[in-house]
């Protein structure tokens, strides 16, 4: 069965620079959900969107802004990228029905030097 | 307070053995309870979910809520090698898209 597919799977930028990070849902989701994983720690709850639109927000920086586009793929793009933003980003999609299932992408390793 | 604690463990058992790990929270609002395994640079994989008290079995899980007293349990039977991850629990609630907010995750070791 075809799961949620993340890219790229790993990524470098330095200090400053700009960084953009892709999902590609399941088949015939709607929703999208972006977490956050730092070393050690639980995913955090960033953005989501549901049909086009941004569903709900979480401890997504200002720094950090995502889209849905018409074939339901997601991105995320990070600017003025900071030591701290190294980290797991997973993607989650989910069917708007039964938001309450999501699965989980490979997410993407970000290391920001 | 976070919203879901969790014992990050680590938790070392033999092969075989009966595992119990727990998770409280502390919102009442209608939300849906769930388990989570992942694997080392693996995205979080969905075990159980539920919304009502009392327990759910699935195979060798069975995922335990107590609403009254905010505890959600996740039991391990015959534990194995395989089930060696980090099992984060999760409360999940509606707020135009579901919310998940998660454990700190508890790090599962199963001896051979």
């Amino acid at each position: 069965a075809a799961g949620v597919i993340q890219s790229p799977r790993h990524l470098i930028k330095e200090k400053r620079e700009t960084a953009t990070l892709k999902c590609y849902p399941i088949p015939r989701h709607d929703t999208v959900y972006w977490y956050q994983q730092g070393p050690g720690q639980d995913p955090q709850f960033l953005i989501s969107f549901y049909e086009k639109m941004q569903s709900d927000k979480g401890s997504i920086p200002d720094r950090f802004s995502a889209q849905q586009f018409s074939d339901y793929h997601s991105e995320l793009n990070m600017s003025s990228l900071e030591l701290g933003d190294s980290a797991l980003y997973f993607c989650a999609s989910s069917s708007g029905t039964s938001g309450v299932t999501q699965f989980f992408g490979p997410g993407t390793r970000l290391t920001v030097l | 307070q976070k919203e879901v604690e969790q014992d990050p463990g680590p938790l070392s058992v033999p092969e075989g053995a009966i595992v119990s790990l727990n998770c409280t929270y502390s919102n009442s609002a209608f939300q849906y309870f769930m388990w989570y395994r992942q694997y080392s640079r693996k995205g979080p994989e969905l075990l159980m979910y539920t919304y009502s008290s009392g327990n759910k079995e699935d195979g060798r899980f069975t995922a335990q809520v107590d609403k009254s007293s905010k505890y959600i349990s996740l039991f391990i039977r015959d534990s194995q090698p395989s089930d060696s991850a980090t099992y984060l629990c999760a409360r999940s609630y509606n707020t135009g898209g579901f919310k998940t907010i998660f454990g700190a995750g508890t790090r599962l070791f199963v001896k051979a």
